[in-house]
């Protein structure tokens, strides 16, 4: 199965600020996911990463707030922008191709203080 | 994709075979069972997946019902590092929509 980069492993960032991370697939797969776990919480589905186009919100998801890029089939950024505390979570990657199944990257740990 | 119950915890003594169940009543024909874990502050692991045949590989073995409506995640010697969440998913792999959607899963916890 694919291995999934993700970068930063975590990060304190000051409200109102923005953070992207990134997420590096060793191969090339057919579909791209962000999640978000807040504390103590399951993995909840943000967008589905679109390569060449606009990513594929879920309900109470938006693209002001989650801006998403998949430029190619092997790498996508999540943005998350204006933050607040609210925000503190851990962001995770995920990608998946019939060969390999649904892999995840280890994760980004955001705290907004 | 089907709705899928599991217990929120179990536990577990090392050594022991884990038990872990999943009803899924409403799953189609056409939907797989899923299993994943995710051990404290990492990323889900694939553990196994079965569409109506039970199935082993190296980490477990999936036990699905003759009706499909229930399956059952069994680690025959659970260790202390087996201490997880564990979620069960049910999904069209075969069609286009290939959202895995967790649901709050079970906590087992493995004791020495």
């Amino acid at each position: 199965s694919a291995v999934i980069s993700q970068k930063p492993s975590r990060d304190i960032c000051q409200r109102g600020t923005s953070l992207t991370i990134q997420c590096q697939v060793d191969s090339q797969v057919t579909m791209m996911f962000w999640y978000r776990q807040q504390p103590g919480q399951s993995l909840t589905l943000i967008a589905t990463a679109n390569q060449g186009s606009e990513a594929t919100y879920e309900s109470g998801f938006v693209i002001d707030k989650f801006p998403i890029s998949r430029p190619n089939l092997t790498f996508s950024t999540l943005t998350v922008s204006n933050m607040s505390p609210e925000d503190s979570s851990i962001y995770l990657c995920s990608a998946f191709s019939r060969e390999g199944g649904y892999t995840f990257g280890s994760g980004t740990r955001l705290t907004v203080v | 994709d089907a709705k899928t119950t599991q217990p929120p915890s179990m536990d577990c003594a090392e050594g022991r075979a884990a038990n872990l169940p999943c009803n899924h009543s409403t799953i189609s024909g056409n939907e797989y069972v899923y299993w994943y874990r995710q051990i404290h502050s990492q990323g889900p692991q694939y553990i196994i997946h079965g569409l109506k045949n039970n199935e082993t590989n190296e980490m477990a073995s999936l036990i699905i019902t003759e009706d499909r409506k229930s399956s059952t995640l069994i680690l025959p010697h659970a260790t202390l590092r087996d201490t997880a969440v564990y979620y069960c998913i049910v999904l069209n792999s075969g069609g286009s929509n290939y959202k895995l959607t967790f649901g709050k899963g079970t906590l087992l916890t493995v004791n020495p």
